[in-house]
């Protein structure tokens, strides 16, 4: 069973509206979690890391973290077409240095 | 540019020969990280580095793989007897803080396996 889990996409949204893109994670012991964005041909960067139960917000971004349920998401609102990428979805359990990563969910914002 | 600089950027090579790829990371991070990611695929972790010590290494990892970082300073990984399936992107990465914090991707070094 894969550790980290993230639907592949992709998920077409026009421009202006909200992007919701979702994570599941197989360890309960995780305590880091990081979104990062990938363009094509280009290597990830961060966009926003949690590590507490809730939301947390940053520009048009909002990560929220549920680890009753083991799920984390990220909402991109007010979509632009410069938000077209694959997001990736990285975990990291406790006492462990190692992020695991999703798939990647691939987003299209089309004008 | 103080980023993280892998080389080569790409490398094409006949099945069975040997390639050495290099990484320089951010000078005050000791923490580097090697990831591999084919298409359609997230980074996949193959080892990480605190300083010049190897802690971790991915039990999917091939004994044709070998990665130093000696003086604690750059990186290189080494792919011997290279397969077709050995044809990825190789991403290096560092990072400063102990449990937490961002991971600094290079620009990757594509390596192609005819």
């Amino acid at each position: 069973q894969k550790e980290v889990e993230q639907n592949s996409g992709p998920l077409s949204v026009p421009e202006g509206a909200i992007a919701s893109l979702n994570c599941t994670y197989s360890d309960r012991g995780s305590q880091s979690f990081f979104w990062y964005r990938q363009y094509s041909g280009k290597s990830p960067e961060l966009i926003m890391f949690i590590y507490s139960n809730g939301d947390k917000e940053d520009g048009r971004f909002t990560a929220q973290l549920n680890k009753a349920s083991q799920y984390v998401s990220l909402l991109i609102r007010d979509s632009q077409p410069s938000d077209s990428a694959t997001y990736l979805c990285a975990v990291q359990p406790g006492g462990s240095y190692i992020p695991t990563f999703g798939r990647g969910t691939s987003l299209i914002v089309h004008p | 540019d103080t980023g993280v600089s892998q080389d080569p950027r790409h490398k094409i090579t006949k099945r069975g020969q040997n390639v050495t790829f290099r990484c320089d990371p951010i000078s005050e991070h000791n923490r580097l990280y090697w990831y591999r990611q084919t298409l359609g695929q997230g980074p996949e972790f193959l080892t990480y580095f605190q300083n010049e010590a190897q802690l971790e290494k991915s039990r999917l990892l091939s004994d044709r793989f070998s990665a130093e970082r000696p003086k604690g300073s750059f990186s290189t990984l080494e792919i011997q007897r290279t397969e077709q399936g050995d044809s990825a992107m190789y991403l290096c990465a560092s990072r400063e803080i102990d449990f937490g914090g961002e991971l600094f991707f290079g620009e990757g070094s594509r390596l192609t396996v005819l």
